[in-house]
């Protein structure tokens, strides 16, 4: 099993630029999720999908962000446009539906917004 | 909404000694808190996790806790070696399938 893909690994762009991170789920998980991870604000949720399905975007910061996933193995999160404070490490996890199933994270994607 | 609280931030121990994690959570119908480890430049990868019909679970040399009247839950590491350095979360799942994670705790065993 491949495990979560994300790509790219990491990605350095200018204020203002549009940024789109990637993911590919574990084969047959029906729940992803994306997160964020500073040092000030530590790991945060900020958006999660149940078959392909947005069910809770509480967690994305501003208008400038936005999340799709139209097929049941690939997830994108797009910034436009990119600020220096969106600088972090974007993790996308996935799981199977119901409580009590590990979230698999994928490796990240550092992003730096120069 | 859930709201989870890690302490300490950062723990050293000396190899050999136990290590020990607390974190507390607000909403009493959270009902499933697992614990991940993150190492340095690393992807979080669950360790141990417990479900709020359990007080305790065990595997090897990691056990965790609950107490679901206060709302806390620890994580103990016993025989601490160098490779359990990392940075440590707690989480609760506050409801459907969404984790609200702890702020985390930093530790360095040191030999």
């Amino acid at each position: 099993d491949a495990g979560v893909i994300q790509s790219p690994r990491h990605e350095v762009t200018e204020m203002g630029q549009e940024v789109t991170l990637r993911c590919k789920p574990i084969s047959g998980h029906n729940s992803l999720f994306w997160y964020r991870q500073t040092m000030m604000r530590g790991l945060e949720l900020l958006i999660y999908f149940n078959n392909n399905v947005p069910i809770d975007d509480s967690g994305m910061p501003e208008d400038r962000f936005s999340a799709k996933m139209p097929n049941a193995s690939f997830s994108t999160l797009k910034i436009q446009p990119s600020e220096p404070r969106d600088s972090a490490v974007y993790f996308c996890a996935s799981s199977l539906i119901a409580s009590f199933n590990e979230q698999f994270f994928g490796p990240g994607t550092r992003l730096t917004v120069l | 909404g859930e709201n989870v609280e890690q302490h300490p931030s950062t723990l050293s121990v000396q190899e050999g000694d136990s290590a020990v994690i607390k974190c507390t959570y607000s909403d009493s119908a959270s009902n499933y808190f697992p614990w991940y480890k993150q190492e340095l430049g690393k992807r979080p990868q669950l360790i141990i996790d417990i479900r709020s019909n359990v007080g305790e679970k065990k595997d090897q040399r990691i056990a965790v806790t609950l107490n679901k009247t206060a709302k806390h839950f620890s994580l103990h590491i016993t025989e601490t070696q160098p490779e359990d350095s990392a940075v440590y979360f707690c989480a609760a799942m506050e409801y459907g399938n969404k984790l609200v994670f702890g702020a985390g705790t930093i530790l360095r065993v040191k030999s």
